[in-house]
């Protein structure tokens, strides 16, 4: 069954600094692999999202993220954070495919940014 | 383009009510996803529509939840009797069947059962 891991639930970095959140997937057919943003008080909105192109994927707000196989892994990045980027993360997953329309979420990373 | 849109945004009721909360997905989005969020157990998929027929309901947590989509613009999840557990913030997600499996989320609904 596809199922992701957010490793850390709470993520502290230096306003400037590198953002790196994880997320590590298990799947038995090739993903499809998604990044949501949550901030205080507000839905989930999609900050991007990987569909077998190409592996590099950039989102919104300056965040991009790499999808590698051999890794099972799609962590997610940016090169200096802002203070606007305090939310949570959620990393989800779902089969390519002729398949349900669900996606599997993580619990999520509570990103904190220090001034 | 309206987004999802939910109401109440938020509702305090009494245990033992019946509360019942409303969805209006995007138009032409034919899955509809109710999720229940709450900081003890993370984000819970409750139930989903495809073409407004319940596919999974394996997430809905006892008989106490029921869920409807009469229509491909309206879903209703209700609560009865509610209990101060429902606490929780319920959010409903839409998305268009073709492949790309891009959720839309709604602002949620907060309910607090006392």
């Amino acid at each position: 069954a596809q199922s992701v891991t957010q490793l850390g639930s709470h993520v502290s970095v230096s306003e400037g600094a590198l953002v790196l959140l994880r997320c590590n997937y298990s799947s038995s057919v090739p993903p499809y692999l998604f990044w949501y943003v949550q901030y205080p008080n507000q839905g989930l909105q999609l900050l991007l999202k990987y569909t077998s192109a190409a592996t590099l994927v950039k989102g919104i707000n300056g965040f991009e993220a790499e999808f590698k196989k051999s890794e099972t892994s799609f962590h997610l990045t940016k090169p200096s954070a802002h203070m606007s980027d305090a939310a949570e993360y959620f990393c989800a997953v779902t089969p390519g495919g002729n398949r349900d329309d669900k996606i599997i979420f993580g619990k999520g990373t509570r990103l904190h940014i220090l001034p | 383009d309206a987004g999802v849109i939910q109401s109440p945004r938020h509702e305090v009721t009494e245990m033992g009510q019946e509360v019942t909360l409303r969805c209006k997905p995007i138009s032409g989005h034919n899955s509809l996803f109710w999720y229940r969020q709450t900081m003890m157990r993370g984000l819970e998929l409750l139930i989903y529509f495809n073409n407004n027929v319940p596919i999974d309901d394996s997430g809905m947590p006892e008989d106490r939840f029921s869920a409807k989509m009469p229509n491909a613009s309206f879903s209703t999840l209700k609560i009865q009797p509610s209990e101060p557990r429902d606490s929780a913030v319920y959010f409903c997600a839409s998305t268009k069947s073709s492949g790309s499996y891009e959720q839309y989320f709604g602002p949620g609904t907060r309910l607090t059962v006392t």
